[in-house]
């Protein structure tokens, strides 16, 4: 089992829709959580942290559940621009080594 | 704003042959890290470097060394490349040895026949 998992999508939503990924992490030990975005054939950046009680953005949302080990990013009314791969990443706390998940592709149609 | 930069940004190697991906950052960052990326694997840690004159192994090491020639510079080394190698790398910087921000270059398309 991977350490973080994400679904790849292609996740298809029309402009003004809101979408929402999630991403698992197997590892209690987790203590940092990001969300990176990455554009095709681009490098990635950071997107948004995830705070333990959540955090907005504004028109993004991200969310964290230890009980479930899962974090969330929510996108709200969906711009063509946010069309990308957004990337969850988890970091342990012992040797603090950032670890990707493979990415969820998102497309944004007109 | 320079910030990471990686060369080359494009090469192709035949099987066998060696080659050096060079980083460098301007942002006065302490750890620096290789990740390649492959179709359905996500960024996988090569080696990282928490501050100058110190190395250590990522997740996927095998096949490769790095340098960490001083605080900018931090180099990954192929000594002979093989197909399974053929990915896109990217070199990062983060100003902690810990939990951070990470700074991305532009990547290194790297092909091996």
């Amino acid at each position: 089992r991977k350490e973080v998992e994400q679904d790849p999508g292609p996740f298809n939503v029309p402009e003004g829709a809101t979408v929402a990924f999630n991403c698992t992490y197997s590892n209690s030990a987790s203590q940092s959580f990001f969300w990176y975005r990455q554009d095709c054939r681009k490098e990635p950046k950071l997107l948004m942290s995830v705070y333990s009680s959540g955090n907005e953005d504004g028109r993004f949302t991200a969310q964290l559940n230890r009980a479930s080990q899962y974090i969330s990013l929510l996108i709200r009314d969906s711009k063509l621009s946010d069309s990308a791969t957004y990337l969850c990443v988890v970091i342990h706390n012992q040797g603090g080594k950032l670890i990707f998940g493979q990415g969820t592709e998102l497309s944004v149609k007109p | 704003n320079a910030g990471v930069t990686q060369t080359p940004k494009f090469q192709v190697l035949k099987t066998g042959q060696s080659m050096t991906l060079q980083c460098a950052q301007d942002m006065n960052h302490n750890s620096m890290y290789w990740y390649r990326q492959d179709p359905g694997m996500g960024l996988r840690l090569i080696y990282y470097s928490a501050s100058e004159g110190t190395t250590d192994k990522g997740e996927v090491p095998n096949g490769y060394n790095v340098s960490r020639l001083n605080k900018r510079e931090f180099s990954l080394r192929l000594e002979s490349a093989a197909p399974s190698q053929t990915s896109v790398y990217f070199c990062a910087s983060s100003p902690q040895g810990g939990p951070g921000e990470l700074f991305f270059g532009e990547g290194s398309r790297l092909t091996v026949l």
